[in-house]
């Protein structure tokens, strides 16, 4: 079965405080490993699409990192508009649904 | 910027009701979905759809859920008899293609009371 962990759970930062999130997954045969941003009450946003271990992507102060069983998202100078819940998913099951990780809470404080 | 859109924002409604929840998914997407997140839980796969039929579903999406694409631009999510079970934010989603990026829209929050 695909598996999608998330850590961690929380994460409080100072603005400028530079972190990383984690996306751990286990699915047979990735077809790609997708980043997200919710906001409260609102739908996931698409951030990034990583296809093959060893790709980067970057948007703004994200960088999404992908290796062979991992995914990094890297926050650089965060910045209190940056506070959410990031999310990453793959698709699994020889299909296209999307299986979701329990995502990280980010809190970016002044 | 092409954008996948939701209606009711919010849906109240008496256990036992059929609710229909409504998406006009992005204009030039083939493939649909629809997702749920009960509060403070992760997103969940309810089911897919593509060329007029479904092509994935879990097991969360028994018979009394139905999907449709009654018309060339929305796609509805019926749930027949609702419990107090099915209170959850419901999220539409498009791709282009097969293992596109999925987009979702603002979510529809159902209240079964």
């Amino acid at each position: 079965e695909d598996q999608v962990t998330q850590s961690p759970e929380a994460l409080r930062l100072q603005e400028g405080e530079s972190s990383s999130l984690n996306c751990s997954y286990t699915v047979s045969g990735l077809r790609g490993l997708f980043w997200y941003r919710q906001d409260p009450g609102k739908g996931p946003e698409f951030l990034f699409t990583l296809y093959s271990a060893g790709e980067e992507k970057e948007k703004e102060r994200l960088k999404a990192t992908l290796t062979k069983k991992e995914s990094f998202l890297h926050i650089t100078a965060p910045k209190p508009e940056d506070s959410a819940t990031y999310l990453c998913a793959v698709p699994g099951g020889g299909g296209n649904k999307l299986t979701f990780g329990t995502g990280t809470q980010l809190k970016v404080e002044l | 910027e092409p954008e996948v859109t939701q209606t009711p924002s919010h849906q109240v409604t008496q256990m036992g009701q059929e609710v229909i929840l409504r998406c006009v998914p992005i204009s030039n997407h083939l493939y649909f979905y629809w997702y749920r997140q009960i509060l403070g839980q992760k997103v969940e796969f309810l089911v897919s759809f593509y060329n007029n039929e479904i092509s994935e579903k879990s097991e969360i999406f028994d018979d009394q859920f139905s999907v449709e694409r009654p018309d060339g631009s929305n796609f509805t999510l019926k749930i027949r008899s609702t419990k107090l079970e099915d209170s959850a934010m419901y999220f539409c989603a498009s791709s282009e293609d097969f293992a596109g990026t999925q987009y979702f829209g603002p979510g529809t929050r159902l209240l079964v009371l």
